[in-house]
């Protein structure tokens, strides 16, 4: 089956723009979770969707980063005033349920701010 | 100090050889841990879980030493197919699904 999808897979933005990620979740699952991973470095947490529950916005480096997800299925990413260090690739995973811990990641968002 | 730690690397080792990495973790509390790993500009995808008893899987075996707070990961006969990043991921608290990740131990295979 397909399995997570992002768009786009480059962006490139000026300093200050604003900018939209998007993310597609295996059909079914019902967790989503966002990560940032800059060059050479680990996969930094940002925020965590559960079903209908409140997200866990605990990893949201900044209020110029939010995120929505509209029921069990697409997020958005969106990122404003965009600086030089917010320059990463954006990840995006999903997890069936609680059943199981296995995330699958999609293929990511490289994003350079110029 | 930071939640998660790894050598970052790179082990250099050659072709059949025996590696092992080793991962710390700070929270005493964390309940799951999990190696992952990462090829170059490539998504990461779950190698395996890591159970308090140990866990073989092939050429991979998992240990987990709560005493300590360190995960480890042996690979034998190390392939070149082997050369990737391999991430060390805990979750931090019983009945959250938060994940931390550590930096990654860069493993190359040589011929």
């Amino acid at each position: 089956g397909a399995g997570v999808s992002q768009s786009p897979s480059n962006k490139v933005t000026e300093k200050g723009k604003d900018v939209e990620l998007r993310c597609d979740p295996i059909s079914g699952h019902t967790a989503l979770y966002w990560y940032r991973q800059r060059l050479g470095q680990g996969l930094e947490f940002l925020i965590y969707f559960q079903g209908n529950s409140a997200p866990d916005k605990s990893g949201l480096p900044s209020d110029r980063f939010s995120a929505e997800r509209t029921g069990e299925s697409v997020s958005t990413l969106t990122i404003q005033r965009t600086q030089q260090e917010d320059s990463a690739v954006y990840l995006c995973a999903s997890r069936v349920d609680f059943s199981s811990y296995e995330q699958y990641f999609g293929p990511g968002t490289r994003l350079t701010v110029t | 100090r930071k939640e998660v730690e790894q050598d970052p690397g790179p082990f250099n080792v050659p072709e059949g050889a025996t590696v092992a990495f080793n991962c710390t973790y700070s929270n005493s509390a964390s309940q799951s841990f999990f190696w992952y790993r990462q090829d170059c500009r490539k998504e990461p995808k779950l190698l395996m879980s890591v159970y308090s008893s140990g866990n073989e899987d092939g050429r991979f075996t998992a240990q987990l030493n709560r005493a300590s707070q360190y995960i480890s990961l042996l690979i034998r006969d190390s392939k070149l197919s082997d050369s990737a990043t391999y991430l060390c991921v805990v979750i931090g608290l019983s009945g959250t699904y938060k994940y931390i990740f550590g930096t990654g131990t860069r493993l190359k295979v040589l011929a």
